[in-house]
């Protein structure tokens, strides 16, 4: 059973390029969700999906672009890459209901130079 | 809107020391609480959830009350050992409708312990 499973690990950007991070799940989760670590600020919920078809806007959503086409897979596309926006990203996954845990994958580390 | 405050770190400790971590948050609502601990180079893991009022959530020696009178779901364990040492995030997830499983998150505790 994979659970979450994130790619790429890590990866160098140049600003202003593009690219998608991409995520999927295997355990047939409705809700799925990206946040980016950040020291001293915890995790920050970029965007979320409540299932296929169906996204919206987390705290912080500048910069990123989501779709969610399948239950299993949801991409994460930097639109031009900013020094800002070098941190950690975590992609989600949970069944419905607010006392449901999130499963976490192992996170991709993105520089922007 | 909903926020979660944790003690400032990192801690540092040595093996077999009682080991707390506050958390206090504000939300509407009745939110459920959650304990997320990162090893290094990982993702983060569930640790233990309350999802009520007075729950007690426990795991692997951990242990955390949802205190809705004081706002709190502080983090304790009786004897650390070295492999506890982690991140660990107090995190809640409160709302209806669309706003399932969004969580808010503390900025996280490092804690390192020392045989």
């Amino acid at each position: 059973n994979a659970g979450v499973t994130q790619t790429p690990k890590f990866q160098v950007l140049k600003t202003g390029q593009s690219m998608t991070l991409q995520c999927a799940q295997d355990m047939n989760h409705e809700y799925m969700s990206w946040y980016r670590q950040d020291p001293g600020m915890g995790l920050r919920l970029i965007h979320y999906s409540v299932g296929a078809g169906i996204t919206d806007q987390g705290e912080v959503p500048n910069g990123y672009n989501v779709s969610r086409s399948t239950t299993e897979d949801f991409p994460l596309r930097l639109l031009s890459a900013a020094p800002s926006q070098t941190s950690v990203y975590f992609c989600a996954s949970s069944r419905q209901g607010t006392n449901q845990p999130q499963h976490f994958g192992d996170g991709t580390r993105l520089s922007i130079l | 809107g909903n926020s979660v405050t944790q003690m400032e770190g990192p801690v540092t400790l040595s093996e077999e020391a009682f080991l707390t971590i506050n958390c206090t948050y504000t939300a509407t609502g009745y939110p459920s609480l959650f304990w997320y601990v990162q090893y290094p180079g990982e993702g983060l893991q569930l640790l233990l959830k309350a999802t009520k009022a007075d729950d007690k959530g426990s795991n692997k020696g951990f242990e955390a009350t949802y205190r809705k009178e004081t706002t709190s779901f502080h983090l304790e364990k009786g004897s650390v050992q070295v492999s506890d040492s982690a991140v660990y995030f107090c995190a809640l997830s409160a709302g209806g409708g669309t706003s399932y499983g969004k969580l808010t998150f503390g900025q996280g505790t490092i804690l390192t312990v020392h045989p």
